[in-house]
């Protein structure tokens, strides 16, 4: 199994610019999310969904978009880029926590910095 | 609104050493809570994940507790070793299915 892969890894946009950072996992998990890291900030959540059409807003999600539309994949847009974006990105996985004992797992993250 | 923080946010201990992590959060209504080892420049690992009906969470030499009345999660490392250094984690899921995450405890483990 993959588990969660996020594309890319690294990321170097001007301000301005869209972009849409991947996230798929193929393990049939109903949950995902989308948390950046900024230094000494822990992680926060940006947006997620509890299964396919399904998306709701996190801490902080301004100037960021959302879709899902099927269960694997979980795509986050950047629609105009703002240095304030520059950070780590990370998404994760898991089962519906109400019915489930399973935590969340992770991708690998993506490094992106805006100009 | 769902606060989560950890202290110290910082620590530094001998090898060998029993330490405690702790974590307070401010809404008890949660479905469970999570500890995440980060080591630099990567992902987050899964430790140990206690859900909201439960105390705790034991694996290897880690001990995690939860007091959902309170508000308070504690994560005990026995016997610690320089593989340990790491930033810890702590995560609540709340029952709006909202991640809320402190901000780590940065952990050294002396030689």
């Amino acid at each position: 199994n993959a588990g969660v892969t996020q594309t890319p890894k690294f990321q170097v946009l001007k301000t301005g610019q869209s972009m849409t950072l991947q996230c798929a996992q193929d393990m049939n998990h109903e949950y995902m999310s989308w948390y950046r890291q900024d230094p000494g900030m822990g992680l926060r959540l940006i947006h997620y969904s509890v299964g396919a059409g399904i998306t709701d807003q996190g801490e902080v999600p301004n100037g960021y978009n959302v879709s899902r539309s099927t269960t694997e994949d979980f795509p986050l847009r950047l629609l105009s880029a703002a240095p304030s974006q520059t950070s780590v990105y990370f998404c994760a996985s898991s089962p519906l926590p109400e019915y489930s004992n399973q935590p969340q797992h992770f991708g690998d993250g993506t490094r992106l910095s805006i100009l | 609104k769902q606060e989560v923080t950890q202290i110290p946010a910082a620590l530094s201990v001998p090898e060998g050493e029993n330490l405690v992590l702790n974590c307070s959060f401010t809404d008890s209504a949660i479905y469970n809570l999570q500890w995440f080892r980060q080591d630099p420049g990567k992902g987050l690992t899964s430790l140990l994940l206690i859900q909201s009906s439960q105390r705790e969470q034991t694996s290897g030499r880690l001990n995690a507790s939860l007091d959902k009345s309170s508000g308070r999660s504690t994560l005990y490392i026995a016997a610690s070793q320089p593989g340990d250094s790491a930033t810890y984690l702590c995560a609540v899921m709340n029952r709006d299915d909202k991640i809320i995450f402190g901000k780590g405890t940065r952990l050294h483990i002396l030689p």
